[in-house]
């Protein structure tokens, strides 16, 4: 493991249904990040929360919700999809300082499918 | 906010050969370039980044080289080999428009064949 964990890595959810992903990093990281990568636009960077506390909301739709209770965690909270939500969930874990951002480390993602 | 744009999409070479990645980028506060490579059904991993008080940086067959001025920086792999075949991603940070998060080209899928 790199240090970011993702769970589940697989998700079949059907458009009325409730989900949510989870991640969790053991690098003392002080920023996570959530991003979606589809075929169509690799990477789109959907939240990013620094220091427990939401710094950008990249006008994802409010079918998605994002939970960061501490500094470890970061929840995607998922309802009433589409069929175009399909894609692969990336959390990514970095360290923010005076210099600016570090290298991310992402976790293996969860590949969710809507039905 | 930051725009990356990363050419080519595909690049076939021959093992051994070289392989250049070219990206460019809108915000001019951007101070940070990583690179990342992307096997197929696995996670994005850092292979190389560059900042900007920096002009060029090696490690072993892999090297970045940016250029402020015009706002791009390039991946350079020499002596390729079948196992650098993978999709290789691009990245700037936001600069001062949008914090620190990295804004990401669209990729690049490197074949080598042997």
């Amino acid at each position: 493991e790199t240090g970011v964990t993702q769970t589940p890595r697989h998700l079949v959810m059907g458009m009325t249904n409730k989900k949510s992903l989870k991640c969790e990093q053991h690098l003392g990281h002080n920023a996570m990040y959530w991003y979606k990568q589809s075929a169509k636009k690799p990477l789109e960077l959907m939240f990013v929360y620094s220091l427990e506390e939401r710094v950008e909301n990249n006008s994802v739709p409010s079918r998605f919700s994002p939970e960061c209770p501490n500094s470890s965690h970061l929840f995607l909270h998922l309802h009433t999809l589409q069929p175009e939500d399909s894609a692969l969930y990336l959390c990514a874990s970095s360290q923010w300082g005076p210099t600016g951002v570090g290298g991310y480390t992402f976790g293996s993602g969860t590949r969710l499918t809507v039905v | 906010g930051e725009n990356v744009e990363q050419h080519p999409s595909t690049l076939s070479v021959q093992e051994g050969d070289s392989a250049v990645i070219k990206c460019t980028y809108s915000d001019s506060a951007s101070n940070y370039f990583p690179w990342y490579k992307q096997e197929l059904g696995k996670r994005p991993q850092l292979i190389i980044d560059i900042r900007s008080n920096v002009g060029e940086k090696k490690d072993q067959r892999i090297a970045v080289t940016l250029n402020k001025t015009a706002k791009h920086f390039s991946l350079h792999i020499t002596e390729t080999q079948p196992e650098d075949s993978a999709v290789y991603f691009c990245a700037a940070s936001g600069g001062s428009n949008s914090g620190y998060a990295l804004n990401f080209g669209k990729g690049t899928s490197l074949l080598v064949t042997p």
